[in-house]
């Protein structure tokens, strides 16, 4: 089942702005993760924070993460065209053999 | 991190027929593989989790006849589509679960039947 909703659905800025997606989820959470996937292909891993962890960032990307209202945000700064995908959240509820639940995921398209 | 390798990329047959697609953990032996299903603009939904040497188990309304799971090794889990329809027609993808949280993902196989 999935955990919940990411919004907005669907995203369309200039090349140049930031891009804020947001994600909630419903259950108790260990980690959870963004990943993004190109049209129709497989999903690239983009960063993970702990549920113990609040702000992480790498590179152009920042993820925040509050479990007191089950929500986490990816924010993209300075967008560029290459960007453009569909972006998803995934929680686990434990280390380990326990496999992701996804978020319905947010369509970004970035214009040049 | 680890490598997964899924096979065929994309496929297309005819209803009725079976149709199998591979993952392989290339670096690391994994007893647990997980496989989704992903249906057009939709998000990645978790079909069943294939255990090496045993039965898989299955998310409920996913048919267990119709899709088998073959763990065989710690390397390779195999998704038979079998008596595929055209609402079969999905990308599926694979993934194995890392020695942390993070999980790697194979490449996907989009399966068309027509």
């Amino acid at each position: 089942s999935q955990q919940g909703e990411e919004d907005p659905q669907a995203l369309s800025i200039q090349e140049g702005e930031n891009a804020t997606m947001n994600c909630s989820y419903k259950t108790s959470i260990n980690n959870l993760q963004w990943y993004r996937q190109n049209s129709g292909r497989g999903l690239v891993h983009l960063i993970l924070i702990r549920s113990n962890e609040r702000e992480k960032h790498s590179g152009r990307l920042r993820v925040t993460l509050d479990t007191s209202k089950k929500s986490s945000s990816l924010l993209i700064t300075a967008s560029r065209a290459a960007d453009t995908a569909s972006y998803f959240c995934a929680t686990d509820w434990a280390s380990g053999n326990t496999p992701l639940v996804f978020g319905k995921g947010t369509r970004l398209s970035v214009i040049a | 991190g680890a490598v997964v390798s899924q096979h065929p990329s994309r496929v297309i047959c005819k209803s009725g027929t079976s149709v199998k697609i591979e993952c392989r953990s290339l670096d690391f032996q994994a007893t647990t593989m997980f496989w989704y299903r992903q249906f057009p603009k939709q998000s990645l939904m978790l079909m069943a989790t294939s255990n090496e040497g045993s039965k898989a188990t299955y998310e409920q309304g996913v048919e267990k006849d119709k899709f088998l799971i073959n763990h065989a090794s710690l390397t390779l889990s195999t998704l038979t589509v079998t008596s595929a329809h055209p609402e079969d027609s999905s990308f599926y993808i694979c993934s194995v679960p890392g020695q942390g949280a993070e999980a790697f993902f194979g490449q996907g196989t989009r399966l068309t039947v027509v």
